[in-house]
């Protein structure tokens, strides 16, 4: 079956970086888009990236440009997203989540568990 | 502030029906874009309830059902029952100079009474 797991949230200063991964299991990682979104504590659902299957074509959502960085190594059925230069508005859970298409879906059919970023002094 | 507008609540008795508008404009539902929707119950991940073409992906009751017009989308849920309690979010994407960008719902809270 189908598994996403994230790893690499935890506590960080502002102006700090982290990177969060997310190992897929259970499909052929190399075939789909893969997608980041967030949820702030007690906030709705925030698209901040998607990367090709090749990790030649990636867009970012606004608030995140310039600061986020999301990457994939298909060998590892892995998929991260480094977060450089991080606000108290990045505070959030954050899903790796699959595009249910080989591209232009832009939508998500499965989730992972969620990992909580913090950024607070 | 979210790009597609749901009402924050609806509520309805067991076994009644209820909707859930998700209202979008011509950069994005209007334009013919897919409309998803997604299911979140408390303290877990968003679950894929209806996809792009209106269809439930394997496992969802053929009591949720999603539809469309112009510029909105609703999601009808027949014969409410007490396990739908929860959050649910409108999905569907827009162009811009560097790509799709998705965009979601605020969400709609969900109460069986």
């Amino acid at each position: 079956q189908v598994q996403l797991v994230e790893s690499g949230g935890g506590l960080v200063k502002p102006g700090g970086s982290l990177r969060l991964s997310c190992t897929a299991s259970g499909f052929i990682f190399s075939d789909y888009y893969m997608t980041w979104i967030r949820q702030a504590p007690g906030k709705g659902l925030e698209w901040v990236s998607y990367i090709s299957t090749s990790g030649s074509d990636t867009n970012y959502a606004d608030s995140v440009k310039g600061r986020f960085t999301i990457s994939r190594d298909n060998a590892k059925n892995s998929l991260y997203l480094q977060m450089n230069s991080l606000r108290a508005e990045d505070t959030a859970v954050y899903y790796c989540a699959r595009d249910p298409c080989g591209g232009d879906c832009y939508s998500a059919d499965y989730w992972g568990q969620g990992n909580l970023v913090t950024v607070s002094s | 502030q979210s790009v597609l507008t749901q009402p924050p609540s609806v509520s309805g008795a067991p076994g009644q029906r209820v909707t859930i508008s998700c209202t979008g404009s011509r950069s994005n539902i209007g334009a013919g874009y897919d409309v998803y929707w997604y299911q979140q119950l408390p303290g877990t991940a968003p679950k894929l309830l209806i996809n792009g073409n209106g269809n439930r992906p394997s496992g969802v009751p053929d009591r949720f059902s999603g539809s469309r017009s112009g510029t909105s989308a609703s999601l009808a849920i027949t014969g409410l029952q007490a396990e739908d309690e929860a959050d649910y979010y409108c999905q569907s994407y827009e162009n811009s100079l560097s790509g799709p960008n998705y965009v979601f719902g605020s969400g709609t809270k969900v109460t069986v009474l």
